[in-house]
């Protein structure tokens, strides 16, 4: 089992649409969660970070930390056309552990 | 949170050779990642540039395929020595932020042929 897992989609939705992108993960000892947006021909950028369980929201974007599921997940509500890029979730354990990547999700809005 | 300037952006290199890939930041940094990226997988992690010191390398990166210079606090550069097509990949540098998480460059898109 992968340390990380994503689903690469691609996920297509309408704009306006609530869209839900998620992570599940095996090491129990991970305790800061990420998600990164990239856009093509970019670097990923942070978009939002959560320490241990719970939910985080900034603007339109929902992140929440399931640690006995081992579930993340990020909300985008009322979907746009500029929200469509690649969602990579990423978690590490703090400290001077690496931080682990999913694979990404590519998302598509779709005017 | 810092700027990070990669170059070259792209690249398409013959199969022998090598490429050196310059990451510039507009700040003092302690720790550099170098990531690569290929297609349809996660980020792996290359090693880390400590200024000062030789970088770590990861599980499976070796020094000879991938040199790494770190001169001072705010440059390094990445070889991709001795080239194949299974090199082909983005490769990106990163830098720790001031809360958590990375700052990435915009990464090089490099074609082996």
């Amino acid at each position: 089992q992968k340390e990380v897992e994503q689903d690469p989609g691609p996920l297509s939705v309408p704009e306006g649409a609530i869209v839900s992108l998620n992570c599940t993960y095996s090491n129990s000892a991970f305790q800061y969660f990420m998600w990164y947006r990239q856009y093509s021909r970019k670097g990923p950028e942070l978009l939002m970070y959560t320490y241990s369980s719970g939910n985080k929201e900034d603007g339109r974007f929902t992140a929440q930390v399931d640690k006995s599921s081992k579930y993340i997940s990020l909300f985008i509500r009322d979907s746009q056309p500029s929200d469509s890029a690649t969602y990579l979730c990423a978690m590490s354990a703090g400290g001077d552990d690496k931080i682990i990547f999913g694979k990404g999700t590519r998302l598509h809005i779709l005017p | 949170s810092a700027v990070i300037s990669q170059k070259p952006s792209r690249d398409i290199c013959q199969r022998g050779t090598s490429l050196t890939i310059q990451c510039q930041v507009d700040s003092q940094v302690t720790m550099m990642f170098w990531y690569r990226q290929q297609p349809g997988q996660s980020l792996t992690l290359i090693a880390t540039a400590n200024q000062g010191s030789e970088a770590t390398y990861e599980s499976g990166f070796v020094i000879d395929k991938f040199p790494i210079s770190r001169p001072n606090l705010t440059f390094s550069t990445l070889t991709v020595s001795n080239m194949s097509p299974e090199d082909s990949s983005i490769y990106l540098c990163s830098v720790t932020r001031g809360d958590y998480g990375y700052t990435f460059g915009s990464g090089t898109r490099l074609t082996v042929v």
